[in-house]
């Protein structure tokens, strides 16, 4: 079975400061995994996704994250935090046989001035 | 273009009433997912339709239905709504149905039963 976990409900994070909001996976064969944002009473917005190739991928709004097949994770970054990156980070996987994602339980980034 | 579109985006109903949510997904995509997302539970996939079949299903009563058009439009509907079923619903639409490809989320519906 498939499964998502994000170790961390909150992060709080400095404005300028480096952010990671961290994710770890458990799937069969190889992953193909995601990361989406959620404002407020809003639906989700992707981020980026990795499916194969260069372990670092870049995605919107000046995110990245960095894949880790010996660890599991799919940790997500930021080199300079902004007050608007404040929201609920999810980290997504879809495996060998699974079509729907399953998603981790989300993480609420807060971004201090 | 349009994104993938929700109607309606707040639903108010009574216990044991039944519901139907409505997506249009975005022109050309032929894939249409649902998952409700609730506080205690996060985001749960509910099912999947590609082509008007259903080809994926998740672990919900059979109240959850869905159906899916030949335009690609999808409806969901809730029978006998249990106060439980208070959630925000989700629909992504995708171009094509397989796991690389990225998926596109609605706004949602927010249903409340009371």
């Amino acid at each position: 079975a498939q499964s998502v976990a994000q170790p961390e409900d909150q992060v709080n994070v400095a404005e300028g400061n480096p952010l990671t909001v961290k994710c770890t996976y458990s799937v069969s064969g190889n992953p193909y995994l995601f990361w989406y944002v959620q404002y407020p009473n809003r639906g989700l917005q992707f981020l980026l996704k990795y499916i194969t190739g260069d372990n670092l991928v870049k995605g919107s709004y000046g995110f990245e994250a960095e894949f880790n097949k010996s660890q599991t994770s799919f940790h997500l970054k930021k080199p300079s935090a902004l007050v608007s990156d404040s929201a609920l980070y999810f980290c997504a996987v879809r495996g060998d046989g699974g079509q729907n994602f399953v998603f981790g339980p989300g993480t609420r980034l807060s971004v201090l001035p | 273009k349009a994104g993938v579109t929700q109607t309606p985006r707040y639903l108010i109903k009574t216990r044991g009433q039944q519901v139907t949510l409505s997506c249009s997904p975005i022109s050309g995509h032929r894939s249409v997912s649902w998952y409700q997302q609730t506080p205690g539970q996060g985001l749960q996939f509910l099912f999947e339709y590609f082509s008007e079949t259903q080809r994926n299903k998740g672990n919900f009563p059979g109240r959850f239905s869905g159906r899916q058009f030949s335009n690609s439009r999808s409806e969901m509907n809730v029978s006998t709504l249990e106060l439980g079923d208070s959630a925000l619903y989700l629909c992504a639409s995708s171009l094509e149905q397989g796991r690389n490809y990225g998926y596109t989320f609605g706004s949602g519906t927010r249903l409340t039963v009371v």
